[in-house]
């Protein structure tokens, strides 16, 4: 089975823009959950979808949204961008109820 | 949720037998340990889960004693390639199947292997 794929690997954006990330889950995953990794706050949890609902959702700022397909693709999309937003953000894919998630490589913002 | 300490960083050598030890003295009872293994610019990658005495499985093993307030992630004959951060999570079964809002990502042990 292919992995979980993150698109764009790498992205500069200037302060003031918005920034739409994009993760493709293993197939027949039905979940979707992303993360914002800083060197600062470590790994947080910043939104889950399942079955194109959003299900759980982290403390971030509503600049922070998502969404997912009906392919279970998820985007996700961050306006206003601040320059704090610069980190690698991580997509993991998961079966829906039980079973262990998987991570993307994800995608390393860089805002200037 | 338990909250866990680990060692911020280790060193070892090739071929070294490398145990990584994670306290969690207010682990509840439905709660599992799990680690995480998290190589530079890449996302975390499961390794191990367990709930009591040990599990093994083809990359690692993992030693929970009686009282579950620890655990230790044994890495048998570590290579250069096993230079990553690992992480320690507890908690209950069904927060790691999908909403990590309740979960927490440590600052982790990092290793360092040298030749």
């Amino acid at each position: 089975k292919a992995g979980v794929t993150q698109t764009p690997r790498y992205l500069i954006k200037t302060r003031g823009q918005q920034v739409t990330l994009s993760c493709s889950p293993i197939s027949g995953h039905r979940s979707v959950s992303w993360y914002q990794q800083t060197p600062g706050q470590g790994l947080q949890f910043l939104f889950e979808y399942f079955s194109e609902t959003q299900r759980n959702k982290g403390n971030f700022p509503g600049r922070f949204s998502g969404r997912q397909f009906s392919n279970s693709r998820s985007e996700m999309n961050v306006s206003t961008l601040e320059l704090g937003d610069s980190a690698l953000y991580l997509c993991a894919s998961h079966p829906g109820e039980t079973g262990e998630q998987y991570f993307g490589p994800g995608t390393r913002l860089t805002v200037t | 949720l338990a909250k866990t300490t680990q060692p911020i960083s280790m060193d070892s050598y090739e071929g070294q037998e490398v145990n990584i030890t994670c306290s969690h003295n207010n682990i509840a009872t439905n709660d599992y340990i799990t680690w995480y293994q998290q190589f530079p610019s890449q996302g975390p990658r499961f390794i191990i889960q367990g709930y009591k005495t040990k599990v093994t499985n083809e990359v690692a093993s993992l030693f929970i004693p009686a009282d579950r307030k620890s655990s230790t992630l044994s890495l048998p004959r570590v290579s250069l390639s096993d230079t990553a951060v690992y992480y320690c999570l507890v908690g209950d079964l069904a927060l790691f199947s999908g909403g990590y809002n309740k979960l927490i990502f440590g600052a982790g042990t990092r290793l360092a292997v040298h030749p």
